[in-house]
């Protein structure tokens, strides 16, 4: 079992839609990182959540610490959203673990 | 303020040939991480630097590859006699605190080697 474990691993949705992605974790410290990562992109931190919900702009993050399960929110997506998001969990040291990625591609 | 800074972006190194990437992290931050993304899988922890210390290698392949931070300048990571399964996107992070749950934990652009 992956110590960081992400679903959907593939989400493709119409322009306009909701979205939601999953992270649960069994390592950790109490937070948990949104990455986003765009096709031969580098990588860009979206949230990182020790608590609660945070948002910015059309993006939502919201984490519960007890049950070690997070989710990653967009709402009027857009074809620009299409992306791999990827959720990671810091363990001793600093260093992530990572989830498998969800590829999200958002239609017009 | 620049974040951290990757070179060379994209670097091509036939087979047996050396390869070196450098991470210059945000101005401040005295923790490196280098993280691997191998084609078409997620990313994986290679080592974690501190100012010449490495800290933790537990992710780093056995033979051939090294990493430094030294007092000065920016982090090496040192790939000798490449093979083409060391194909890959490297990316490096930095940050204020060893915690990775603190603020700032930042990425640079990646370096993506190519062995030919």
């Amino acid at each position: 079992k992956n110590e960081v474990e992400q679903s959907p691993q593939n989400l493709t949705a119409q322009e306009g839609e909701f979205i939601t992605i999953n992270c649960s974790y069994s390592v950790g410290i109490s937070a948990l990182h949104w990455l986003q990562q765009h096709p031969g992109g580098g990588i860009v931190s979206l949230f990182m959540l020790s608590s609660g919900k945070k948002k910015h702009g059309r993006l939502i993050a919201t984490i519960n610490i007890q049950e070690k399960h997070s989710s990653l929110h967009i709402t009027a997506s857009h074809p620009r959203d299409s992306a791999v998001y990827i959720c990671a969990a810091p363990a001793d040291t600093g260093k992530l673990i990572f989830g498998q990625g969800t590829t999200l591609q958002v239609k017009p | 303020n620049a974040g951290v800074m990757q070179n060379p972006r994209h670097l091509v190194r036939r087979r047996g040939q050396e390869a070196r990437l450098r991470c210059s992290p945000v101005k401040g931050h005295s923790h490196v991480y280098w993280y691997r993304q191998l084609p078409e899988e997620g990313l994986k922890f290679m080592v974690y630097l501190q100012k010449e210390n490495i800290i933790d290698e537990s992710g780093m392949p056995k033979e051939r590859f090294s990493a430094e931070f030294p007092k000065e300048g920016p982090s090496i990571l040192r790939i000798q006699q490449v093979v083409r399964g060391d194909s890959a996107a490297y990316f490096c992070a930095s940050s204020p605190t060893d915690m990775g749950a603190g603020y700032g934990y930042t990425f640079g652009s990646g370096t993506r080697l190519t062995v030919v």
